[in-house]
């Protein structure tokens, strides 16, 4: 499976400031994707990464507050924009990989939000 | 929106014991991952099922695609320490967008004290 790699891994960052997050593959992939997981919560997508076209949004996040960016076939960015504390979560990038449904994750970027 | 139910949310572990965990849904699936993530890493795909009634092995850990579609289990055998973490199923319920996973809400798996 591919090698994902995430930065910042870590951040703390102040009310409405923003903060891009970005995601690396070591091969060129179809679909990425981006998920938030609340703290001891699941998983929850956020939006699937189109390489030269806008992103597509799940119910509940919009463009706004997070922004997409995908270059290319092997990066992507998720800026999460005016955060507030609700918006403490790990964020996850994912590949797909295949003709079928396995996803693979990194390592996720943590951040925190005073 | 479509959900998963996974059970136990939580439980405690002796090395040796076999543990079950299972998931279950009110839809129609057509995929059934299984994820390990321990703290402070993102998730790893353990298991993925397509076929209803396939049953798929990775070491000590077996899963099953429910016949019915609408349930997954997973079995660790004899399970070591190293087992400890958050177990989360995953699918993609018919007529869902391909890269749509649906996740469990997890089982934490820790050593019994």
């Amino acid at each position: 499976s591919a090698v994902i790699s995430q930065k910042p891994s870590r951040d703390i960052c102040q009310r409405g400031t923003s903060l891009t997050i970005q995601c690396q593959v070591d091969s060129q992939v179809t679909m990425m994707f981006w998920y938030r997981q609340q703290p001891g919560q699941s998983l929850t997508l956020i939006a699937t990464a189109n390489q030269g076209s806008e992103a597509t949004y799940e119910s509940g996040f919009v463009i706004d507050k997070f922004p997409i960016s995908r270059p290319n076939l092997t990066f992507s960015t998720l800026t999460v924009s005016n955060m507030s504390p609700e918006d403490s979560s790990i964020y996850l990038c994912s590949v797909g990989q295949g003709s079928y449904n396995e996803q693979f994750f990194g390592p996720g970027t943590r951040l925190t939000v005073l | 929106g479509q959900q998963l139910n996974q059970s136990p949310q939580s439980m405690f572990i002796q090395e040796g014991e076999d543990v079950s965990m299972n998931c279950t849904s009110s839809s129609i699936f057509n995929t059934w991952l299984w994820y390990k993530q321990d703290p402070g890493e993102g998730p790893v795909l353990l298991i993925a099922l397509y076929k209803a009634g396939e049953l798929t092995s990775n070491g000590r850990l077996t899963a099953q695609f429910g016949i019915t579609r609408k349930d997954s289990f997973l079995n660790i055998s004899a399970s070591i320490p190293s087992d400890v973490g958050i177990y989360f199923c995953a699918g993609r319920f018919y007529g869902g967008s391909q890269g749509n996973l649906i996740f469990g809400k997890g089982t934490k798996l820790s050593v019994k004290p």
